[in-house]
């Protein structure tokens, strides 16, 4: 069975610093990974994707993510924080195999202060 | 272009009754996921519709069901409302076979 964690409800960060908001996985063969961010009573919208290659994938507003299969983790950093970063991140796991159901994880606030 | 739509944007409902929602994917989107988030916690998967048909299916009840029309549009339907269907209902879509979903802004059902 597919499952998502991201141990961290909250993550505080000074702005200007830089940032990780954690996530493991489970998933029955190869899987497609996914960041997504939500802003207060807004949709969820689409930061980066890993599905194959490189290990390191860069995505939208200086965000990136680490795929590391032997940890099964996918991390999601910043170099340098913004307080307009301060929103609620959802890490998703899907399998490449045997249907679409897509995985969320819990999510974890991240707060960057001034 | 436009983005993925859905409405309506807030509904109440009692006990019992029951709900459509709608959503319409971003054009040439062909596939339409269906999620609901409770407050506090992370989107949970209802369905998947591909070209009409269903793909997915989430550990949802049966008074949950969904249809997706030539226009690739879709409605979930809710019966039988219960005080725990309340959430945020989030569509998304995306192209065939192309695994990164877009999402609307939601519906948010209250029911009392």
């Amino acid at each position: 069975a597919q499952s998502v964690a991201q141990p961290e409800d909250q993550v505080n960060v000074a702005e200007g610093n830089p940032l990780t908001v954690k996530c493991t996985y489970s998933v029955s063969g190869n899987p497609y990974l996914f960041w997504y961010v939500q802003y207060p009573n807004r949709g969820l919208q689409f930061l980066l994707k890993y599905i194959t290659g490189d290990n390191l994938v860069k995505g939208s507003y200086g965000f990136e993510a680490e795929f590391n299969k032997s940890q099964t983790s996918f991390h999601l950093k910043k170099p340098s924080a913004l307080v307009s970063d301060s929103a609620l991140y959802f890490c998703a796991v899907r399998a490449n195999t045997g249907g679409f159901k897509t995985i969320f994880g819990a999510g974890t606030r991240l707060f960057v202060k001034a | 272009d436009a983005g993925v739509t859905q409405s309506p944007t807030h509904l109440i409902k009692t006990r019992g009754q029951q709900v459509t929602l709608r959503c319409s994917p971003i054009s040439g989107h062909k596939s339409v996921s269906w999620y609901q988030q409770v407050l506090g916690q992370g989107p949970q998967f209802i369905f998947q519709y591909y070209e009409k048909e269903e793909r997915g299916r989430g550990n949802f009840p049966d008074r949950f069901s969904a249809r997706q029309f030539p226009n690739y549009s879709s409605e979930l339907n809710v019966n039988a409302l219960l005080l725990g269907d309340s959430a945020l209902y989030l569509c998304a879509s995306s192209l065939a076979g192309e695994e990164t979903q877009y999402f609307g802004p939601g519906t948010r059902l209250l029911v009392l």
